[in-house]
């Protein structure tokens, strides 16, 4: 599987906007960008992906670059609920072969 | 629609026994996946199943298995647990024919082996 880098750790303060990189330097021509969330004592939760085009949903935004190989979920203003640990994934295959390969993610703080 | 279900929540056993977690996917799913998670290892990908039948595998030694039933309805049972398997077990449904892919967690069980 691809393989993604993220920061460990990143802060951010209340109604600001966060941006949180990802770097998939090996990512191949089909695979999809997801991005999960965790927050405390919860399993993770889908947040957004894309594959080629940048893509907005009511949780956030993504922009990717365009050679693919990083990518960028933003949180247009960041609440305290969104303190969790966010997951970028490469998502290939399909069908009979899906499965999501987790890294450390990026621990997301959010100051009030 | 309800959220994915998984029992018991919490779940203490000793070493050598076996255990079997369950879980039930949101209606009109037919994908179950499991997942491992611990604080060394992060979340690692034991199993899928779809139609009743296991569709791809993590690497995970043999004393990990699971089964999924006509009604989607999936169990993960580890037999001979060790000190290791203390984990937090998530189960994991998606509905295959969205186009989307994502995949809807449930909470966990939070297995403890002493």
């Amino acid at each position: 599987d691809a393989k993604t880098t993220q920061p460990n750790s990143m802060e951010s303060n209340e109604e600001e906007p966060v941006h949180l990189p990802c770097n998939h330097s090996t990512i191949s021509g089909t695979d999809y960008i997801h991005w999960y969330r965790q927050l405390p004592s919860q399993g993770p939760e889908y947040v957004i992906h894309g594959l080629t085009s940048n893509v907005n949903n009511r949780m956030a935004s993504l922009a990717i670059a365009e050679d693919r190989k990083s990518s960028t979920l933003i949180l247009h203003r960041a609440t305290l609920r969104d303190a969790a640990v966010y997951y970028c994934i490469l998502r290939g295959g399909g069908g009979s072969n899906y499965k999501l390969t987790f890294g450390k993610g990026t621990l997301l703080t959010v100051n009030p | 629609k309800a959220g994915v279900t998984q029992t018991p929540r919490y779940l203490i056993k000793t070493r050598g026994q076996q255990v079997t977690l369950s879980c039930s996917p949101i209606s009109g799913h037919r994908s179950v996946s499991w997942y491992q998670q611990t604080p060394g290892q992060g979340l690692q990908f034991l199993f899928e199943y779809f139609s009743e039948t296991q569709r791809n595998k993590g690497n995970f030694p043999g004393r990990f298995s699971g089964r999924q039933f006509s009604n989607s309805r999936s169990e993960m049972n580890v037999s001979t647990l060790e000190l290791g398997d203390s984990a937090l077990y998530l189960c994991a449904s998606r509905d295959r024919g969205d186009g989307t892919d994502t995949q809807y967690f449930g909470p966990g069980t939070r297995l403890t082996v002493l």
